[in-house]
């Protein structure tokens, strides 16, 4: 069973242009939703993460939303640049010491 | 920030040897390492858990006797995958823990190549 469903699998956007990324979560024990950055041959990297306690949350050019009640996130990429072409997870995780639960993850293109 | 060097970043072995993967967090105390195994085009899988001193957890179908963990500091955790096959070739990315929320550091990955 999966407990974090990611959509789309792939996209496409041009250069300026707004990619939305959005996960839906079952478990409503999770208490941290990160979003990872992940280029080809390297691990993946923190972009931005959200508690269950803030409906939103930006840093530079990203954004997440959170809707609880929807058990529902995204990530938005303002201004996207060739350069954010990558790899998104979004991921999950209870409290503790516990492992992220990670999406099938969103294969971004962005085209100049 | 919290910095977790692996090494190495890619390695390539013969079927029947075995290859240590290290992971370090240079700069904080690592309660807890989360090791994946990544496919191409595919996500991260959890293959174990391990607490500094402790026997590692491994999840369902993972062998525990093939891909040793070992967490003997609190800044070193080494995966070794024992007499390695072909479809043993992965990216394998570890994952320290400093316990508190949102503490997750990943290394940069070993991509391992069986021949």
């Amino acid at each position: 069973q999966q407990q974090v469903k990611q959509s789309p699998q792939s996209l496409i956007v041009q250069k300026g242009g707004i990619p939305i990324i959005n996960c839906a979560y079952e478990n409503t024990a999770f208490d941290y939703f990160p979003w990872y950055q992940q280029f080809p041959g390297k691990g993946p990297a923190l972009l931005i993460a959200i508690r269950p306690d803030v409906s939103e949350k930006k840093e530079g050019r990203f954004t997440i939303s959170f809707n609880k009640s929807a058990k529902q996130f995204s990530l938005h990429i303002m201004d996207s640049q060739p350069g954010d072409s990558a790899t998104y997870f979004c991921a999950a995780s209870f409290s503790g010491n516990t492992p992220l639960v990670f999406g099938k993850g969103t294969r971004l293109s962005v085209i100049a | 920030g919290a910095v977790v060097s692996q090494h190495p970043s890619w390695v390539i072995c013969k079927s029947g040897t075995s290859v240590k993967i290290e992971c370090r967090s240079l700069d904080f105390q690592a309660t807890t390492m989360f090791w994946y195994r990544q496919f191409p085009k595919q996500s991260l899988m959890l293959m174990a858990t391990s607490n500094e001193g402790s026997k590692a957890t491994y999840e369902q179908g993972v062998e525990k006797d093939k891909f040793l963990i070992n967490h003997a500091s609190l800044t070193l955790s080494t995966l070794t995958v024992t007499s390695a096959h072909p479809e043993d070739s992965s990216f394998y990315i570890c994952s320290a823990s400093s316990g508190r929320v949102g503490g997750y550091t990943f290394g940069s990955g070993t991509r391992l190549t069986v021949v």
